[in-house]
């Protein structure tokens, strides 16, 4: 069965440092979205890939976070600077469909669990 | 915006109870409304969902009803089993303002006990 893969799956950076995670979605998922997920609350979107092309990131703390989808496959989030307060589970998921058609599910990966210290 | 409530934060069984969790969505253009459950450090897996044009959907012991006129929608599972702890999120997502995006409930917690 094919997985959303998403790498590392646990990371532990000291604050003011870098910290970059990858994910592969499903093969053919056209679209991939980056959430969100602080301990006791549900996900909440940083930011949405149409292939290569972001159709939202009005959610994405742009001074610190960034992330690109080059190739329309693969997609890396990164924060530089890190802040105590960004420690959570990132999620990666995709879905096949572009923004147009609803009535198609998104698939999770297993998220990495990053913890600023 | 859209935003989803969810109720309640915690809910306790027994094992053969039955669990039912309840959201309320705001934008009557959502018209996708998933259920994921998440077990302790892994990602929400889709367990259920359904669409605006039907009332009701049903899989094994799991099924989701929804009102659209009052704009929620409800998870019931039956006969429960202690693999069924975990927590379970409901979202919903619209079609032209959202861009396809899941807004989620803020999650409740079932535990079975046996």
């Amino acid at each position: 069965e094919a997985e959303v893969a998403q790498s590392p799956r646990y990371k532990i950076t000291e604050k003011s440092q870098a910290v970059a995670f990858w994910c592969d979605p499903i093969s053919g998922h056209a679209t991939l979205y980056w959430y969100r997920q602080i301990l006791g609350q549900g996900p909440e979107l940083l930011v949405q890939f149409q292939d290569e092309s972001v159709v939202d990131d009005s959610q994405l703390p742009k001074d610190r976070f960034s992330a690109e989808r080059l190739k329309g496959v693969d997609s890396t989030l990164k924060i530089q600077p890190a802040e105590l307060g960004d420690s959570a589970m990132y999620l990666c998921a995709s879905r096949r469909s572009g923004t147009g058609a609803v009535n198609t599910e998104a698939f999770f990966g297993q998220g990495t669990r990053l913890t600023v210290v | 915006g859209e935003n989803v409530e969810q109720h309640p934060s915690t809910l306790s069984v027994q094992e053969g109870d039955s669990a039912v969790i309840k959201c309320t969505y705001s934008d009557s253009a959502s018209n996708y409304f998933p259920w994921y459950k998440q077990e302790l450090g892994k990602g929400p897996q889709l367990i259920i969902d359904i669409r605006s044009n039907v009332g009701e959907k049903k899989d094994q012991r799991i099924a989701v009803t929804l009102n659209k006129t009052a704009k929620h929608f409800s998870l019931h599972i039956t006969e429960t089993q202690p693999e069924d702890s975990a927590v379970y999120f409901c979202a919903a997502r619209g079609i032209y303002n959202q861009g396809g995006k899941l807004i989620f409930g803020q999650g409740t917690e079932l535990s079975v006990k046996p």
